[in-house]
This record gives C-alpha cells, sequence and structure tokens, in this order.
C-alpha cells in the first residue's frame, strides 16, 4: 500500500517551545493531506484539513494560531505546535488519500509529543 | 449531523474463532464511505477494509469483511480465524460528503486469547 511517514515519532519539548512535526507521501502526491489528534485511550479527532499552496481548514474548537499548519509542496505538510503547554501532549497523526477518490487513505505512524 | 458508534469498548475472542465487531453510523449524505482501522499499541492504524455506500455487495480483505446492512445504518467487521497478532483496537469511520474527512467511532479494544 501508499507509504505515509512522520517525523519525528517521538518528542518531548519544554512548555513553551515550538514543536514542528512532518508528514510526507513518500509514492504518491497528495494535495489534500489530514491532521488528527488522539489523547489516550480515545477515538481520534480530526484537528485540520491541509490542502497544498492554500491555507488549512480547521476543525471547530481547533486553534489555528496554535497549530500553524503548512502544505508547501504536494508530498509534505508540517504541523508546528506553537507555544506548547502539558495539555498538548498527545499523538498527532497525519493522514492522506491515495487514488482517485477518498476510498484508500493511509496513515503515517503518528508522532507522540509529551510538553513537560 | 454525522455520528459514527461503536457500542464495544474491548471484546475477547479465542484463537481461530471469528468475531464480530458492531459499528453504526448516522449521515443525511447519500454518498459516503465506511472504513475500518486496526491500532495495534505502537500507534500506527492500519487501514483494514473499505465500504462504499453504493457499492452493491460487501467488502471483502482476506480475513476481514465487512457485513454492510444499510437500512440499519450498521457497518459491522468481521474477523474469520482470528489470530494473536489480531489483538489491538480496532476503529470504524466514516467519510461523507466527499471531503476526504474521517469520523471515527469510540473503538473497541479487541484480545485474542490463546
Amino acid at each position: 500500500g501508499a507509504v505515509v511517514s512522520q517525523h519525528p515519532s517521538w518528542v518531548i519539548c519544554k512548555s513553551g517551545t515550538s514543536v514542528k512535526i512532518e508528514c510526507r507521501s513518500l509514492d504518491f502526491q497528495a494535495t489534500t493531506m489530514f491532521w488528527y489528534r488522539q489523547f489516550p485511550k480515545q477515538s481520534l479527532m480530526l484537528m485540520a484539513t491541509s490542502n497544498e499552496g492554500s491555507k488549512a481548514t480547521y476543525e471547530q474548537g481547533v486553534e489555528k494560531d496554535k497549530f500553524l499548519i503548512n502544505h508547501a509542496s504536494l508530498t509534505l505538510s508540517t504541523l508546528t505546535v506553537t507555544s506548547a503547554h502539558p495539555e498538548d501532549s498527545s499523538f498527532y497523526i497525519c493522514s492522506a488519500g491515495h487514488g482517485t477518490g477518498w476510498e484508500t487513505q493511509y496513515f503515517g505512524p503518528g508522532t507522540r509529543l509529551l510538553v513537560l | 449531523a454525522q455520528k459514527i458508534t461503536q457500542t464495544q469498548p474491548g471484546m475477547f475472542v479465542q484463537e481461530k474463532e471469528a468475531v464480530t465487531l458492531d459499528c453504526t453510523y448516522d449521515t443525511s449524505d447519500p454518498s459516503y464511505g465506511l472504513f475500518w482501522y486496526k491500532q495495534p499499541s505502537s500507534g500506527e492504524m492500519i487501514f483494514l477494509i473499505y465500504q462504499g455506500s453504493y457499492d452493491q455487495q460487501n467488502a471483502t480483505e482476506g480475513r476481514y469483511s465487512l457485513n454492510f446492512q444499510k437500512a440499519r445504518k450498521s457497518a459491522n467487521l468481521v474477523i474469520s480465524a482470528s489470530q494473536l497478532g489480531d489483538s489491538a483496537m480496532y476503529f470504524c469511520a466514516m467519510e461523507s460528503g466527499n471531503t476526504g474527512k474521517l469520523i471515527f467511532g469510540q473503538g473497541t479494544t479487541l484480545q485474542v486469547k490463546p
């Protein structure tokens, strides 16, 4: 199947710092990628839709100034958690569609963020 | 409003037996897709199977099959011949409106007993 990578897989940072997470589609082009957040023992919640060459679309309740998304190319989207706080500690995971429709969506391996 | 419901927080199954994981959904959009993903303890989301709302036949992928009952708005996952490696969290998800956005259910933790 299609491959989506994320980097880093683990990150620990101090409160108040910013953290950048990369999501790459390795063997296909993705004009749209999605960012999800998952707290322990909970489901995935969509944060935003990342569109290549345009502004991201954020879900209700997600602070766009805190979670900066950039989709610089057809294979790369980045999520920057600005001024991270302990409550931002979570599992962040991206996905990208592959093919002509949305019937196949592949997820990256996820990034675990721990803010101290 | 769109919603996905998984009512089984946890399930046990004996190795080599079949198990059904329940999923019901709600959407007013006539075109939608239903997905099942497996999430082992490592956290990665593994795509298992997809069913389109207009598909006439139930989807099958190896040991996975999707019991799609459109009138009842259910999309249960059937895993045949369970293996120890099937122990994981399983999520049902829905995409509608051709947006690509996925709405996830609460998840079901499956444990396969030897």
